[in-house]
């Protein structure tokens, strides 16, 4: 059965700061995905992360996996208040289904 | 606008009913998807459909039915079998088979109260 760990489950951060997500996962997959879900909302893709050394940026997310260690990061470089919300990694199984992790709420304080 | 639309936005049950979830996408997508989010948590596979006709169980199916009967549409029935159904319910939709960089998809969510 395929576990997937994020942590942390909460982080506050000042603008400005950066940070890192990081997501584990149990057993052999090439795609991870990254998602924000802002309160009340559905879920916004933010990366699609095919290979192993995958690394993908936009604007201040970077995200990166390593399929030998079974790990993705997300990092945030200076955070903005805009940023807040909660951020999910999802990995895939054979028949395209994802597993979600518990989610970073993530609070970027002024 | 390709994209996909569940209806309805709140929906209240009471407790013994059962409820039909609504999921439509006009993204010529083969694969389709039901979650289930519980406050402060990820999102639980309930059901998955690869194709017409053929849906599979995830990994928390009890207490819920789908169908799959027009490419586009996916339903999902949550009965009275469902002894904790209150939660927010997000379909999502992909290709079947790509080796493209493509994600999966999410409709805006239902979410169901049971009074």
């Amino acid at each position: 059965e395929l576990k997937v760990e994020q942590n942390p489950l909460f982080l506050s951060m000042q603008e400005g700061k950066n940070y890192t997500i990081y997501c584990n996962y149990s057993t052999t997959s090439d795609r991870l995905y990254w998602y924000r879900q802002d309160p009340g909302k559905s879920l916004e893709s933010l990366f699609v992360l095919l290979s192993n050394g995958a690394v993908k940026q936009e604007g201040r997310l970077m995200a990166s996996l390593d399929t030998k260690a079974r790990l993705s990061t997300l990092h945030i470089t200076a955070a903005v208040h805009d940023l807040s919300a909660t951020y999910f990694c999802a990995v895939e199984g054979s028949a395209r289904q994802l597993t979600f992790g518990s989610g970073t709420q993530l609070t970027v304080l002024p | 606008d390709g994209g996909i639309t569940q209806s309805p936005k709140y929906l209240f049950r009471k407790e013994g009913q059962n409820v039909t979830l609504s999921c439509e996408q006009n993204l010529n997508h083969d694969a389709m998807y039901w979650y289930r989010q519980d406050p402060g948590q990820g999102l639980r596979l309930i059901y998955y459909s690869q194709i017409v006709n053929d849906f599979q169980k995830g990994d928390i199916a009890e207490g819920y039915s789908v169908s799959r009967e027009k490419k586009e549409s996916f339903p999902l029935t949550v009965t009275s079998a469902q002894k904790n159904p209150t939660a927010f319910y997000l379909c999502a939709s992909s290709p079947r088979q790509t080796l493209f960089t493509d994600t999966q998809y999410f409709g805006p969510g239902t979410r169901l109260t049971v009074l």
